[in-house]
Formats: C-alpha cells, structure tokens, sequence
C-alpha cells in the first residue's frame, strides 16, 4: 500500500509569513506523530496525536506552532510568523498505535524542507 | 523522561571490517527500543527493535542490537560492513507501551571504506 506521504517537499518561504505542512498517513495507523529534523541532528519530537486528539505536544517549541488532525487521518502543521530558525526538515510518521501490533514501529514520509529567508 | 545518548557522531570502517555503533538509553519505565536507517536522500526506515521479548534482536540486513538492562544499552553490530551500509543511524527510545512519543538520539553516521 501506499506509504506516508508528506506535502510539500520543499518550502521557501519569507520572515513571517504562515506556513501550512500536510501529512497523509498509512491507511489504518491510529498513531500520527510530528518531528522536526535540522541538518546533522535526529529527528526531534514535536506531537503525536492518537486519532483526533493531541495525545502529547510537549515538543511544540512555541505558541506559533500548531498542528490538527480533524478526522484521524490527514494532519496539518501549521507555523505562524515563521523565523530563520524555524528552517528544518518537518518529518510525519504514523504507527499503528499503541498495543502488540507494531509495537511502537514508525513509518516515516520523505519530509517537507523549509526554508525562512 | 527518555532519552538516549549515541557515542560517536561518525564511525569509519573498512568494508568487511565490524560495525559497532553505540546507544545508550535513559527511561522511567520499561523501555521498547530502535534503531532506524537513513540512506541518502531517503526517509528513515526501521532496522530493527526491542519489544521485552529476546535481549539479542536481529533486524535486517545482517543488523543484529542487544539490550542490556544492567548498562541501559542498545549497540548496533553487524560482522562484516559493505559498501551500501553507509548511512545515517538513529538510536530511539519510547516508553513501552508503543504508540507513545518516540525520542530519537543524534544519530551516528557510518562511513564504509574500500
């Protein structure tokens, strides 16, 4: 089946401006998870959500940053007045959640790369 | 809270010389952990994990980790390198009960010579 798929690729983008970063995960993954990847760095955690809800956002690093996930499948980044310092590579994965199944295993897209002038 | 320490940030060996990359581990509770691939110009994709069941875990491409409790490790070996073995390699963390958060180390990038 298909995997994640993530949309953009690229972004470039000026100082301030919003920035909306979709995620379309595996068909039957409950888990969808958020991370954000700058060069030579591991991926870092910024949310999850189990289904509709945010199960734990602790990595958003500010208030511009935001992400929904309205019917369990598809889910948006979104980043309001974006800074230089927002330019990463904006990883989605899914799962199938908690349970032996999978047993945590995620699936990641290619990315989105964003780039603030 | 989890985390997890990779010594090393890049590790050069000779092709058919041992792979061994390090992950040290830090949980609360019993840990499930991983270790994910990053080739070039690709998306990571796991290579193998630890779920509570065998402490040794082999995982593809001849990858084999094991979980040691007593020194909170997880090192990656494989016996003999080859050439496409180079690539990026993360070491990551979750709190057991799968679907949680994951926490990802810094990676250790791994250079296969001729």
């Amino acid at each position: 089946g298909a995997g994640v798929s993530q949309t953009p690729s690229n972004k470039v983008t000026e100082k301030g401006k919003y920035v909306e970063l979709r995620c379309d995960p595996i068909s039957g993954h409950t888990a969808l998870y958020w991370y954000r990847q700058s060069l030579g760095q591991g991926p870092e955690f910024l949310i999850y959500f189990q289904g509709t809800g945010a199960a734990d956002d602790s990595g958003l690093p500010n208030d511009r940053f935001f992400a929904v996930r309205p019917e369990g499948s598809v889910s948006t980044l979104k980043i309001q007045r974006t800074e230089r310092g927002d330019s990463a590579v904006y990883l989605c994965a899914s799962s199938f959640g908690s349970g032996i199944r999978g047993a945590g295993e995620l699936f990641f897209g290619e990315g989105s790369r964003l780039t603030v002038l | 809270a989890q985390s997890v320490t990779q010594l090393g940030s890049h590790v050069s060996v000779s092709e058919g010389a041992l792979v061994l990359l390090r992950c040290n581990y830090s949980s609360s509770v019993p840990p499930y952990l991983f270790w994910y691939v990053q080739y070039p110009n690709q998306g990571l994709q796991l290579l193998l994990k630890y779920t509570s069941a065998a402490t040794l875990v082999k995982g593809i491409n001849g990858f084999e980790a094991e979980f040691k409790k007593s020194e909170t490790s997880f090192h990656l070996t494989k016996p003999s390198a080859h050439m496409s073995d180079a690539a990026e390699y993360f070491c990551a963390v979750s709190d057991g009960s799968g679907g949680f958060k994951t926490i990802f180390g810094a990676g250790t990038r791994l250079f296969v010579k001729a």
